[in-house]
C-alpha cells in the first residue's frame, strides 16, 4: 500500500505571496491532519479534516487553511506569508476504528519563506 | 507553558549504552502515549503506544507511563547507530481517535559507533 504523499517536497516563496501544499492520504484513510514543524516549537497542529468536514483546529492564524475533496486528498493553503511560516509542513492520515489516533505522515513540505 | 514538554537534546551516546528519553505533560485528561521517530527529511513513524499507566516491551525498546508523575518515558537497550533519530512523545486523549494529537518538541539522538 502507498504511503502519504505531499508535493511539492521543496518551496521558495517570498513574503506576501500565498501558496497552496497537496497531501494524498493512504488509500482508505479518511482523516488527515496537517503539522507545522520547526526547529523552537517542535510539530504542532493546524487542523484535521475528516470525510471533507474540519474536525479539529489547533490555535493557527486565519490566513492557514484547509480543505479536503471526496476522494479524501487534502490542500492546505497559507496567505499572506510571513518569515516565520518557514516551517516542515507535514501531512498525516489515520485509518478510523483505532482508539488511538496513530498518524502515518509523508515526508513534508519544506517551505521557506524570503 | 506548553501541554507536554520534552528535552530537545541533543544527546549523543555510543553504541550498546542504554538510552533513556522522558517527557512530562499537564493534561491529566490524555490517556494514550506514543513515542514517534524521525529520521532526518523523513516523516515520523509510530514507534510504540501504551495506553492510560504501566510498561511495554517491544525489542530493544520499553515505554514507561507514570500517569501520577505525569512522566513518560522511552528505553532503548543496546542502542545502534540506526536508531540515531529524533524522537517525538505524543499524547491524546480517549476519545476513540476522535482527539487531536499533542506533540513533545523531539529529542535529537546520536548513537556513536
Amino acid at each position: 500500500k502507498a504511503g502519504v504523499t505531499q508535493t511539492p517536497r521543496y518551496l521558495i516563496k517570498t513574503r506576501g505571496q500565498q501558496v497552496t501544499l497537496s497531501c494524498s492520504p493512504i488509500s482508505g484513510h479518511r482523516s488527515v491532519s496537517w503539522y507545522q514543524q520547526t526547529p523552537g516549537q517542535g510539530l504542532q497542529f493546524l487542523f484535521e479534516y475528516f470525510s471533507e468536514t474540519q474536525r479539529n483546529k489547533g490555535n493557527f492564524p486565519g490566513r492557514f487553511s484547509g480543505r479536503q475533496f471526496s476522494n479524501s486528498r487534502s490542500e492546505m493553503n497559507v496567505s499572506t506569508l510571513e518569515l516565520g511560516d518557514s516551517a516542515l509542513y507535514l501531512c498525516a492520515s489515520s485509518p478510523t476504528g483505532t482508539p488511538y489516533n496513530e498518524q502515518f505522515f509523508g515526508p513534508g513540505t519544506r517551505l521557506t519563506v524570503l | 507553558q506548553k501541554e507536554v514538554e520534552q528535552d530537545p537534546g541533543p544527546l549523543s551516546v555510543p553504541e550498546g549504552a542504554i538510552v533513556s528519553l522522558n517527557c512530562t505533560y499537564s493534561n491529566s485528561a490524555f490517556q494514550y502515549f506514543m513515542w514517534y521517530r524521525q529520521y532526518s527529511r523523513k516523516g515520523p513513524e509510530l514507534l510504540m503506544y501504551t495506553y492510560s499507566s504501566g510498561n511495554k516491551e517491544d525489542g530493544r525498546f520499553t515505554a514507561q507511563v507514570d500517569k501520577s508523575s505525569k512522566y513518560i518515558s522511552l528505553f532503548i537497550r543496546d542502542s545502534q547507530p540506526s536508531d540515531s533519530a529524533t524522537y517525538l512523545c505524543a499524547m491524546s486523549g480517549a476519545n476513540f481517535g476522535n482527539e487531536k494529537l499533542t506533540f513533545g518538541t523531539g529529542t535529537r539522538l546520536t548513537i556513536i559507533p
